[in-house]
């Protein structure tokens, strides 16, 4: 039933590792997107892809790279991480149609010691 | 980037309608208002959007004023688990290739009172 669902829901890892994101959406949607919540709760918009083409790159680093096997799936890959990667990363979805909402998964807490 | 304004806090008795100001007077005519909330470390839930009209579904109405510079959600009959952290959101339309960024600002966090 799940419509926007990623895993893991928890990451915990050492700096310098290599780790991976999956989301995964059953809704059809042409439109995947990457977001990051960080420590004061802000909300910002990391990548968006569009039947697996990248829209958006909102200059991040090139540590992070997304990757979308299909139009359901939208991945995260990030190198060597760093302190400042933890934070809480969201996968969302969305028609292309003008006026769509967007729909978002539970997230995943990256914690980097 | 945020092009919308909000209180920070806002607190409503149980039961009672639950009204969230927001201002947006830099709209512009192609731009969507929308509302979404975020209860506790979930994921942001979309509420209610709209573009001229007022609209109103089974979580929420919104009403958005006749010069679209501001408008507000309203929940009906407000419930503890409602409490949760609004989001006022504007968002463009890219002609034929979708939409603009869904970009959120800080907005207003609500406590239902008991």
């Amino acid at each position: 039933d799940t419509a926007v669902s990623q895993t893991p829901k928890y990451l915990v890892t050492q700096m310098g590792n290599d780790k991976s994101i999956k989301c995964e959406q059953n809704l059809g949607h042409d439109t995947m997107y990457w977001y990051k919540q960080d420590s004061k709760k802000f909300l910002k918009i990391m990548f968006s892809y569009n039947n697996k083409e990248l829209i958006i790159n909102e200059t991040v680093p090139n540590r992070f790279s997304p990757k979308s096997p299909d139009k359901a799936h939208l991945n995260l890959h990030i190198n060597s991480l760093e302190l400042g990667d933890s934070a809480v990363y969201f996968c969302a979805s969305s028609p292309l149609a003008p006026g769509s909402p967007l729909h978002f998964g539970n997230g995943t807490r990256l914690t980097v010691t | 980037d945020a092009k919308t304004t909000q209180p920070p806090s806002m607190d409503c008795a149980e039961g009672r309608a639950a009204n969230l100001p927001c201002n947006h007077s830099t709209i512009s005519g192609n731009e969507y208002v929308y509302w979404y909330r975020q209860i506790h470390s979930q994921g942001p839930q979309y509420i209610i959007h709209g573009l001229k009209n007022n609209e109103t579904n089974e979580m929420a109405s919104l009403i958005i004023t006749e010069d679209r510079k501001s408008s507000t959600l309203i929940l009906p009959h407000a419930t503890l688990r409602d409490t949760a952290v609004y989001y006022c959101i504007v968002r463009g339309v890219i002609s034929n290739f979708g939409n603009e960024k869904l970009t959120f600002g800080t907005g207003t966090r609500l406590t239902i009172i008991p």
